[in-house]
């Protein structure tokens, strides 16, 4: 597609529900990242996948949180039980992992944003 | 680990002056410098990036950064702002190993008024 795609742009859950984001990359991007942005956090990073792997899952805040990525496309993280300081905007990116001494540019998607009530 | 700091959380200026985002930052190893502008409900767009070479690097939309390696710095700024610019702006830094992973300051809100 044009630009990175999420879904649903919001998202208002129950405390203690399960919670599906998902994330479209750009066409052709290798890199994709998570991140979240809340009040008084900022923007964190949450995971990288460089294809269908992982290799850095280091900023995933509780075992509640987990992502997958299948066919080096299409992402979709999960909030298991979610809980009221998970609501957030989830901000998803993609690019080309940078070659030579350069690194890529990000793109990002405008985000989903979770109300846990 | 690297970590970013925003000096100011909300600057607040009149059309057509020149403004200054802050960014200082701390790495144990060389970085690349970002600079993020997001408007409401949008996702984040690069205004301006330095990966090496020279220190003033110019982006989008009129704005500069200068990057200041000694004061570990590297400031935003644009001689004459648009109520257009109103915006949130991030700085971010990546190491260019493994994931390239932005660690991004906590954000300064640029208000422009008329």
């Amino acid at each position: 597609g044009a630009g990175v795609s999420q879904s649903p742009s919001n998202k208002v859950t129950e405390k203690g529900k399960d919670v599906e984001l998902r994330c479209d990359p750009i066409s052709g991007h290798t890199a994709l990242y998570w991140y979240r942005q809340s009040l008084g956090q900022g923007l964190e990073f949450l995971i990288y996948f460089q294809g269908n792997s992982a290799p850095d899952k280091s900023g995933l805040p509780s075992d509640r949180f987990s992502a997958e990525r299948t066919g080096g496309s299409v992402s979709t993280l999960t909030i298991q039980r979610t809980q009221q300081e998970d609501s957030a905007v989830y901000l998803c990116a993609s690019n080309f992992l940078g070659t030579g001494d350069s690194p890529a540019e990000a793109f990002f998607g405008q985000g989903t944003r979770l109300t846990v009530v | 680990a690297q970590s970013v700091t925003q000096l100011d959380s909300q600057v607040p200026v009149f059309e057509e002056a020149p403004v200054e985002l802050r960014c200082n930052y701390s790495s144990s190893v060389s970085v690349y410098l970002f600079w993020y502008v997001q408007y409401p409900n949008q996702g984040l767009q690069l205004l301006l990036k330095y990966l090496s070479g020279s220190t003033l690097v110019k982006g989008i939309n009129g704005f500069e950064a200068e990057f200041n390696k000694s004061q570990t710095s590297f400031h935003l700024r644009k001689p004459s702002v648009h109520i257009s610019d109103t915006a949130e702006y991030f700085c971010a830094v990546s190491v260019l190993s493994g994931s390239e992973k932005l660690v991004f300051g906590k954000g300064t809100k640029l208000t422009v008024n008329p």
